[in-house]
């Protein structure tokens, strides 16, 4: 029984590139959840989606940030034109369900360069 | 926005001893969760609280929701040096509005 499964674990970008961050939730979960984790900081919810919807994306960055959770294959966090400012550890969670308990992945850190 | 406060940031103590950490909040939360998170790990699941005063216990841990919906302790008794790492609390809703508000954490060091 596999849990929440993320990839890349590290990711390496130069200013100026693009970054994508899968998540594959838990099985038989259909909502996944994405947070932002800065050193020494909690984690900060960033947007929450369901099969093929965005139910909340309050956390999102208004630029350069998007989130999509295709009816196939993993849930993806995309960030455009990456800053220094982008560098932090992005968990994926996912839950059976609207409100139930958040499992975490392991977290992709993403370093800008 | 809604914060969560953990103090302090970190806490030493001695393998054997109890500790207990406490969570507070400005807002109400109809869940608390407490998470244990590992360096270059994601947070793992501890206790799940659903219900104001309900206390749960998971082997030497035991986690409270307070009364009043704007508190939360976690009490770790008999620590063993595999406890370390850092603790976070996390206040949620089970309605539409489901992202979970994450305080600061407390880094936990047991001294053999």
């Amino acid at each position: 029984n596999a849990g929440v499964m993320q990839n890349p674990r590290h990711l390496v970008r130069r200013r100026g590139q693009e970054a994508r961050l899968r998540c594959s939730p838990m099985k038989g979960h259909s909502h996944v959840y994405w947070y932002r984790q800065l050193p020494e900081e909690g984690l900060k919810f960033m947007v929450y989606l369901q099969k093929e919807n965005i139910i909340d994306e309050s956390g999102m960055p208004k630029e350069r940030f998007s989130a999509e959770f295709p009816k196939e294959g993993p849930s993806i966090l995309r960030i455009q034109q990456v800053v220094r400012g982008d560098s932090a550890a992005y968990f994926c969670a996912s839950s059976p369900d609207r409100g139930q308990t958040q499992y975490f992945g392991p977290g992709t850190r993403l370093l800008v360069l | 926005g809604q914060q969560l406060n953990q103090s302090p940031q970190s806490m030493f103590i001695q393998e054997g001893e109890d500790v207990s950490m406490n969570c507070t909040s400005s807002s109400i939360f109809n869940t608390w969760l407490w998470y244990k998170q590992e360096p270059g790990e994601g947070p793992v699941l501890l206790i799940a609280l659903y219900k104001a005063g309900e206390l749960t216990s998971n082997g030497r841990l035991t986690a409270q929701f307070g009364i009043t919906r704007k508190d939360s302790f976690l009490n770790i008794s008999a620590s063993i040096p595999s406890d370390v790492g850092i603790y976070f609390c996390a206040g949620g809703y089970t309605g539409a509005n489901s992202k979970l508000t994450f305080g600061k954490g407390i880094t936990l060091s047991v001294r053999p």
